[in-house]
């Protein structure tokens, strides 16, 4: 069973804030809540992660509701090249990645 | 050095041939992966080393062996391949303890005939 669930896609004009949702609602207390992304014919990439609190990195903010059964990654001005698959992920195995299906980000001009 | 580098970019091997795809880095990671992915699919992890020794496998079918030689080189030696094992392999690194900060090389882009 796929532990997080989030939209196969999403659009986000340049410029603007990308707010990408993920819902967790299974989520145990000792699981981190994950984010990578993975533009075309690259590797993953990873971007944040975070427990309770919301983190905020040069990359992204992380957001993660007080039940911690979702978060919302956000870009705060996005850009062409934040086009790719972001990956939220949900683990306290402490080497395992698993990869669920991802929103697939389109930036437009 | 934040590089994870992969050799070759693309391979395209016959059924009955033996390759390997390499995988260095240069970060003083004591943990390296690999994971395969098909197309429109999410990576899937394969094989974890840690300290050098295998520590993960997946339930991959033996035509698949990795080998780690020392602590910055990974090996994926292929033989006797299916056309279905076709797909991007990418190796990562991290270290032991922080498993969720995974550095990705851009993968080897495997086709088999």
């Amino acid at each position: 069973d796929a532990k997080t669930t989030q939209p196969p896609s999403m659009d986000c004009a340049e410029g603007r804030a990308a707010n990408l949702p993920c819902n967790h609602s299974t989520i145990s207390g000792n699981e981190y809540v994950y984010w990578y992304r993975q533009i075309h014919s690259q590797g993953p990439q990873y971007i944040i992660h975070g427990l309770k609190n919301n983190e905020t990195n040069e990359m992204a903010s992380l957001i993660i509701t007080e039940d911690r059964k979702s978060s919302t990654l956000i870009l705060p001005h996005a850009t062409l090249r934040d086009t790719a698959v972001y990956y939220c992920i949900v683990e306290n195995s402490g080497y395992a990645l698993n990869f669920g299906k991802g929103t697939s980000l389109l930036v437009t001009p | 050095d934040t590089e994870v580098t992969q050799t070759p970019k693309h391979l395209v091997m016959g059924m009955t041939n033996k390759k390997s795809l390499k995988c260095e880095q240069h970060m003083g990671h004591r943990a390296m992966y690999w994971y395969k992915q098909k197309a429109k699919k999410p990576p899937e992890l394969m094989f974890v080393y840690s300290y050098e020794k295998l520590s993960i496998n997946e339930s991959v079918p033996s035509r698949f062996s990795p080998e780690c030689p020392n602590s910055s080189l990974l090996n994926l030696h292929l033989h006797a391949l299916q056309p279905e094992d076709s797909a991007l392999y990418l190796c990562a690194s991290s270290r032991p303890t922080s498993a969720y900060e995974q550095y990705f090389g851009p993968g080897t882009r495997l086709t088999v005939t």
